[in-house]
């Protein structure tokens, strides 16, 4: 089973609303991350866990706040987001995410449109 | 840092084979995947290569690795149309991280 599940797979918001994306993955890996896609783009490295301490932040603004609460899961909370944040968000696992060579594998995403 | 680069567009006819490019700047790189986004989608992994390979065959995908030239090639035999779709090239960099390519559009012809 190499599947990543996210949810909700579509998610409209205004400004000023706070909203939680959720990714799950049971093949038992233990690095968990999250893209941003934009439209006709390549997905840009938002955050890493590794073993459920975050690893990796790539300068993403305070209104994202990523959070893992056990190997299994991953979330991105979202307050207070602008209209240019509208993408698809993307979430994928790895084995350990200690090396470059772990291979990653994605989730279907959430569309999200901010209004 | 790296870098990786592929053309935006290919267009093949039903039934042939296509071929997307792509070249990468880090020869450290170990690792080279390749992935597949339909419309809407999340991205699939396709297949990847180890660096110490030439070539990978996997049914109707054939990867070929010139690591002299940083140059990486994925191969679809018998072209169908739902093998519409953008596929990326990717390779990896510092720990936890991959580098995309811009992703090839390919489109199928009847």
């Amino acid at each position: 089973d190499t599947e990543v599940t996210q949810t909700p797979k579509h998610l409209v918001m205004g400004m000023t609303n706070k909203k939680s994306l959720k990714c799950e993955q049971h093949m038992g890996h233990r690095a968990m991350y999250w893209y941003k896609q934009k439209a006709k783009k390549p997905p840009e490295l938002m955050f890493v866990y590794s073993y459920e301490k975050l690893s990796i932040n790539e300068s993403v603004p305070s209104r994202f706040s990523p959070e893992c609460p056990n190997s299994s899961l991953l979330n991105l909370h979202l307050h207070a987001l602008q209209p240019e944040d509208s993408a698809l968000y993307l979430c994928a696992s790895s084995q350990t995410g200690t090396s470059g060579t772990d291979t990653q594998y994605f989730g279907p995403g959430t569309r999200l449109t901010v209004l | 840092g790296e870098d990786v680069e592929q053309s935006l567009f290919l267009s093949v006819r039903e039934g042939d084979s296509s071929v997307i490019n792509c070249t990468y700047t880090d020869s450290s790189s170990t690792y080279l995947y390749w992935y597949k986004q339909e419309p809407g989608a999340g991205l699939q992994l396709l297949t990847y290569i180890f660096s110490n390979m030439d070539m990978k065959q996997d049914q109707r995908l054939t990867v070929l690795l010139n690591k002299k030239d940083k140059h990486l090639s994925l191969r679809i035999a018998d072209t169908q149309t739902g093998d519409s779709a953008i596929y990326f090239c990717a390779v990896d960099s510092s720990a936890s991280k991959i580098i995309f390519g811009s992703g090839t559009r390919l489109s199928i012809r009847p």
